[in-house]
């Protein structure tokens, strides 16, 4: 089974703080994603990473950063978390190869911005 | 820009009746994706579809797709209570990258 796990369910920080949340796949997946989930907005794509140090915006990227050092692990950093950043965020990992890339998903991590 | 739209929004049904949600998409493409999301849970794949005129079943629901009407449908037979939960589509563009664009969702609950 494919496993995408992060590193919390939930985080409560606060405005100003810098907060990393951390993805980590065990199917040896080349792309990997970052989503933010909001009530009436459905999933948006923050940041997309298709290979080792490289990374694409997605939709929404202002305000946040990633880093992938290591093939597994996909980091989401929030320089300096503001209240409009509270949400909840879903890693996602697929393959390049073969057709299907179907995206497997973590089980999220709320955070909480006061 | 894709794209994707959902209806309905929400969706009460009893059990036992049938019912479609359907997704329109607003360019080429042959990938499609159907998940479920229980409420505070994440995101599980239900169905994929490759090609026009694919079509997979899982217990009660099905999914199509039609390429050329930029339409899949997600039919529910003979609704049971498990089934009440979000569903989303998703789309992969057939030009660019890998990004999987969503639908906003289809609250469904099903009432005894």
């Amino acid at each position: 089974d494919v496993k995408v796990t992060q590193s919390s369910r939930y985080l409560v920080k606060r405005t100003g703080e810098k907060v990393f949340l951390e993805c980590v796949q065990d199917m040896d997946h080349e792309n990997m994603f970052w989503y933010r989930q909001d009530p009436g907005l459905g999933l948006r794509l923050i940041y997309f990473s298709y290979d080792v140090k490289m990374k694409e915006k997605g939709d929404i990227p202002e305000g946040y950063s990633v880093s992938r050092e290591k093939k597994e692990r996909f980091s989401l950093i929030l320089e300096s978390a503001s209240t409009n950043q509270t949400s909840m965020y879903l890693c996602a990992s697929s393959r390049t190869s073969g057709m299907s890339y179907e995206q497997y998903f973590g089980p999220g991590t709320r955070l909480t911005v006061t | 820009e894709l794209k994707v739209e959902q209806n309905p929004l929400f969706l009460s049904m009893q059990e036992g009746k049938n019912y479609t949600i359907y997704c329109n998409y607003s360019t080429t493409s042959d990938r499609l994706y159907w998940y479920r999301q229980d409420p505070g849970k994440s995101l599980e794949s239900l169905f994929v579809l490759l090609s026009n005129g694919a079509v997979k079943q899982e217990g009660r629901l099905m999914a199509s797709l039609d390429t050329k009407a930029r339409l899949s449908t997600l039919h529910i037979t003979a609704a049971v209570h498990d089934l009440s939960a979000t569903y989303f589509c998703a789309v992969i563009s057939n030009f660019g990258n890998e990004k999987l664009t969503f639908g906003t969702g289809t609250r469904l609950t099903i009432i005894p």
